[in-house]
């Protein structure tokens, strides 16, 4: 079955650096999502992507983060000048695009700040 | 106000029993989707059960079935003849279809007891 892969799963960063994070959707969906997971906290909504553009994004999504598609595969969400709460479980997620399609997740990226 | 409220930060129950995790939700919208995932201690997430705001019959999917209450607003997930394996987290998501985001719940922490 296919799924949605994510790279790294863990990444260690120092305060300040950049760092991209890079998901490859499932092929023939539409939709793709990034969303954030704080270690013991709900899953938090950061950015949704359609057709080459953000269709909606949170209070989270603000100048620090961008989400690019370079290609026809890879979806990736960067983070320049990272803070130390932005460590966090990153999950990419994506969905087909029919109305009632749920989204499938990958399994998450760990980011933590040092 | 929240989208979705999980009223239950953990709940036990016995190896082979059913139990229920609550779901509540908010939304002015006529048309809209009701998820589930399930995320086990290894951070994956996992996708469920869904149920659309007109579907008339409640959704099923193996040992999971959603109790859906359109009137009071509630998609509760029942998990029957419960395995040591369904100890993890349990998140309630909700999409509206006016929009692309996905709003997530708090979660249910479910220990399931030998």
């Amino acid at each position: 079955e296919p799924e949605v892969t994510q790279t790294p799963s863990h990444q260690v960063t120092q305060m300040g650096q950049e760092v991209i994070l890079r998901c490859v959707p499932i092929s023939n969906h539409l939709y793709f999502y990034w969303y954030r997971q704080i270690l013991g906290q709900k899953v938090e909504f950061l950015v949704s992507f359609y057709n080459n553009e953000i269709s909606e994004k949170s209070e989270i999504f603000d100048d620090q983060f961008s989400v690019e598609r370079p290609d026809g595969s890879n979806f990736t969400l960067k983070i320049r000048s990272t803070k130390l709460e932005d460590s966090a479980m990153y999950f990419c997620a994506s969905r087909k695009g029919r109305e009632n399609q749920p989204q499938h997740f990958g399994d998450g990226t760990r980011l933590s700040i040092l | 106000a929240q989208k979705i409220t999980q009223t239950q930060p953990g709940m036990f129950v016995q190896e082979k029993e059913a139990v229920t995790l609550d779901c509540t939700y908010d939304t002015s919208d006529q048309s809209y989707g009701l998820f589930w995932y399930k995320q086990p201690s290894s951070g994956e997430m996992i996708f469920l059960i869904y149920q659309g705001s007109y579907d008339e019959q409640n959704a099923t999917e193996g040992r999971y079935s959603l109790n859906f209450q359109k009137a009071r607003k509630s998609a509760n997930l029942v998990i029957s003849a419960s395995q040591l394996g369904d100890s993890a987290m349990y998140f309630c998501a909700m999409r509206e279809n006016t929009g692309n985001q996905f709003y997530f719940g708090t979660g249910t922490s479910l220990t399931v007891i030998p």
